[in-house]
C-alpha cells in the first residue's frame, strides 16, 4: 500500500517570501501521479499542481512549483512571492492507476503580513 | 464548471440516530469517495465506489455504510450515530484515471450529541 507523509504540521511565511512544504511517499510502482491540494478556510479542496512520475521536469503553475525527486520519493511544494490568499491547509496526495488517492496529514500554512 | 455538492454544510444529530449524508456530482465521474477529516489525522478514506452499486472499504469503514444506486449520487450512512463520529466529512469524485485529480464537495460538519 502507498503511504504519504507530510512532516510539517504547521508552517509560516512572511508575505512576499518563499516557503517550501515537504512531502515524502512510499510506493513500489514506477508510474504514478502526485498532487498538491489546497484547502482554504472555506473548506473546498482544490488542486494546486500535479506531477507525473515518469516526467523528469518539475511541474510549475505560476508561483507554485514542485521539487520532485523520484529516487528519494520526495515531492515538495515551493510557493514563491507568498500572498495572504495562500494561507490554507495543503495536502500532498498520491494516485493509484485506478484513480484512488492517498493523502498526507496536511500542512497548515500561515502567511504573515 | 465541475461540481460536487454535499447536501448539508452543518448537521447536528443525536446519538443512536441513523444519519444520511448525500453527495451529487455532475461530471459523469466513475469514482466517488467519502473521507473523514479530523485535526492532525488528515483525510481518511471511509468508502470508495468505482461504479454504480460497486463499493470498496477504505481505511475506516466501521460504523459506516454507503449506497450508490445512480452514477451521480453517493450516500454515506451512519447506521447508529455515535459521538466519536463527530467530524468533517468530505465527498469527492474523479474520472477513474491516475492522472486526474479528485474534485471535492464543500464538506459537511457533523456533530453528534
Amino acid at each position: 500500500a502507498q503511504t504519504v507523509t507530510q512532516s510539517q504540521p504547521e508552517m509560516s511565511v512572511q508575505e512576499a517570501e518563499t516557503v517550501t512544504l515537504s512531502c515524502t511517499y512510499d510506493t513500489s510502482e514506477s508510474d504514478y501521479y502526485l498532487f498538491w491540494y489546497k484547502q482554504p478556510p472555506s473548506r473546498q479542496m482544490i488542486l494546486v499542481i500535479r506531477q507525473e512520475a515518469y516526467k523528469q521536469q518539475n511541474a510549475t503553475e505560476n508561483r507554485f512549483s514542485v521539487n520532485f525527486q523520484k529516487a528519494a520519493k520526495s515531492f515538495s511544494l515551493k510557493i514563491s512571492d507568498s500572498q495572504l490568499g495562500d494561507a490554507a491547509m495543503y495536502f500532498c496526495a498520491y494516485n493509484t492507476n485506478a484513480g484512488k488517492s492517498t493523502f498526507g496529514d496536511g500542512t497548515t500554512l500561515t502567511v504573515k503580513p | 464548471d465541475v461540481k460536487v455538492t454535499q447536501s448539508s454544510r452543518y448537521l447536528v444529530k443525536r446519538t443512536g440516530e441513523k444519519v444520511f449524508l448525500e453527495c451529487v456530482q455532475d461530471m459523469d465521474h466513475e469514482n466517488m469517495f467519502w473521507y473523514r477529516q479530523d485535526p492532525g489525522l488528515g483525510l481518511r478514506l471511509i468508502y470508495f465506489s468505482y461504479d454504480v452499486k460497486m463499493k470498496e472499504k477504505g481505511d475506516i469503514p466501521e460504523g459506516y455504510s454507503v449506497s450508490r444506486e445512480k452514477k451521480e449520487r453517493f450516500s454515506l450512512i451512519l447506521e447508529s450515530a455515535s459521538t466519536n463520529q463527530t467530524s468533517m466529512y468530505l465527498c469527492a469524485s474523479s474520472p477513474g484515471t491516475a492522472r486526474t485529480e479528485a474534485f471535492f464537495g464543500q464538506g459537511t460538519r457533523l456533530t453528534v450529541v
